[in-house]
């Protein structure tokens, strides 16, 4: 079963823009791509959702390649208050199950 | 407005006994997820309901988890007997996603926290 996967963690300085990537090869045809943010004690919390090319809104942007067999959430200027896990969210894999990443863990530092 | 409120936030339990852990999905929204969060296997989708209907229950690790939602208002999952292995933080989330396709985001509830002993 193919797992979606992500950087486990990655370190930033305020200011700066952040990329993460996430790995879905099996996701399923008619699917959106969904990206979280988790503090700790707290549930995910929706940052941004995409189905192709680019979408924006106010907090990021998602990249999604032709083949959709990854996404990559920006952000554009990261501040200590963006130090959280992030996390995707597609449906695919055997049994087309919804199915999370594996998280990445984000820290800004000043 | 009010978001998805889970009861309880801590449940400390030993091993054999019942645990129940309940959800309140946001009024309107029609589907209902519950989740599992553990260091070793991160977030599971365990069951979701739509219309408080179970459409895919495949995540449920054994016959001792259950799940419920007799109604739009309310869901619980249900472990019986307990043991320590089912120790994580469990999540109930919403949305308007009325065919589970993933395009309408999940609202998530801040989660119940279990420890078996």
């Amino acid at each position: 079963l193919a797992k979606t996967t992500q950087p486990i963690s990655m370190d930033s300085y305020e200011g700066q823009e952040v990329n993460i990537t996430c790995s879905h090869n099996n996701i399923a045809t008619n699917d959106y791509i969904t990206w979280y943010q988790q503090f700790p004690s707290q549930g995910p919390r929706f940052i941004i959702q995409g189905y192709k090319t680019k979408v924006t809104n106010e907090v990021a942007s998602l990249f999604i390649p032709a083949d959709r067999k990854s996404s990559t959430l920006s952000l554009p200027r990261v501040s200590l208050s963006d130090t959280a896990v992030y996390y995707c969210l597609v449906r695919g894999g055997g049994g087309n199950k919804l199915t999370f990443g594996t998280g990445t863990q984000l820290k800004v530092e000043l | 407005d009010a978001g998805v409120i889970q009861s309880p936030r801590h449940e400390v339990t030993e091993m054999g006994q019942e645990v129940t852990l309940r959800c309140k999905p946001i009024s309107g929204h029609n589907s209902l997820f519950w989740y599992r969060q553990t260091m070793m296997r991160g977030l599971e989708l365990l069951i979701y309901f739509n219309n408080n209907v179970p459409i895919d229950d495949s995540g449920m690790p054994e016959d001792r988890f259950s799940a419920k939602m007799p109604n739009a208002s309310f869901s619980t999952l249900k472990i019986q007997p307990s043991e320590p292995r089912d120790s994580a933080v469990y999540f109930c989330a919403s949305t308007t996603d009325f065919q589970g396709l993933g395009n309408q985001p999940q609202h998530f509830g801040d989660g119940t926290r279990l420890s078996i002993l």
